[in-house]
């Protein structure tokens, strides 16, 4: 399985300003994708990370909100724009590996807005 | 919309006993199987992946599938109490991951 990592890995911030979540791999990854997870809430799929061309988002989630950027194979950020407290969540980056089909997550990040 | 269904629980079992999960998906597609177990404040971990019918075991855990019923579930044999989780049933097609609200899970002791 692939080794993940997020950084930050929590953070509090103030409303309005915009925060960058960067994911980053040990190993070339095939698909990665940003998730939200609300209290005691299932995953909520953001988008769908591609490298070298604009994200795929899911309904409901837009490009100016939740700008996406995968420069390589390893490397992805998730920048959550003019923050709302409705934004506080946990932001989990996610992979599939190379010749499978499993995905693994991320340690996620988890955002207060205030 | 695909849809997986998953019973919320919580299911409380005695330590020691056999805990079983369920899971229903919608999709006649599917073709990928998963669970993922989540600790309170920590991120989903594989734990199981079946991809035909049948039983797969790994350990304690054995992962059921049968398509022609669109359902998926996971057996923990021996439940102990660091199996009280949340445990995730996930299901693909030809897009992203599909989840389960997820079903909680209490071992008592």
């Amino acid at each position: 399985s692939a080794v993940i990592s997020q950084k930050p890995s929590r953070d509090i911030c103030q409303r309005g300003t915009s925060l960058t979540i960067q994911c980053q791999v040990d190993s070339q990854v095939t698909m990665m994708f940003w998730y939200r997870q609300q209290p005691g809430q299932s995953l909520t799929l953001i988008a769908t990370a591609n490298q070298g061309s604009e994200a795929t988002y899911e309904s409901g989630f837009v490009i100016d909100k939740f700008p996406i950027s995968r420069p390589n194979l390893t490397f992805s950020t998730l920048t959550v724009s003019n923050m709302s407290p409705e934004d506080s969540s946990i932001y989990l980056c996610s992979v599939v590996a190379s010749n499978s089909y499993e995905q693994y997550f991320g340690p996620g990040t988890r955002l207060t807005v205030t | 919309q695909k849809e997986v269904e998953q019973n919320s629980g919580p299911l409380s079992v005695p330590e020691g006993a056999i805990a079983s999960l369920n899971c229903t998906y919608s999709d006649r597609g599917s073709q990928s199987f998963f669970w993922y177990r989540q600790y309170s404040g920590k991120s989903p971990e594989l734990i199981m992946s079946i991809y035909s019918n049948g039983d797969k075991e790994d350990g304690r855990f054995t992962a059921q599938l049968n398509k022609a019923s669109q359902y998926v579930s996971l057996l923990i044999r021996d439940s102990q109490p660091s199996d009280s989780a949340t445990y995730l049933c996930a299901v693909k097609s030809a897009t992203p991951l599909v989840f389960g609200k997820g079903t909680r899970l209490s071992v008592i002791a």
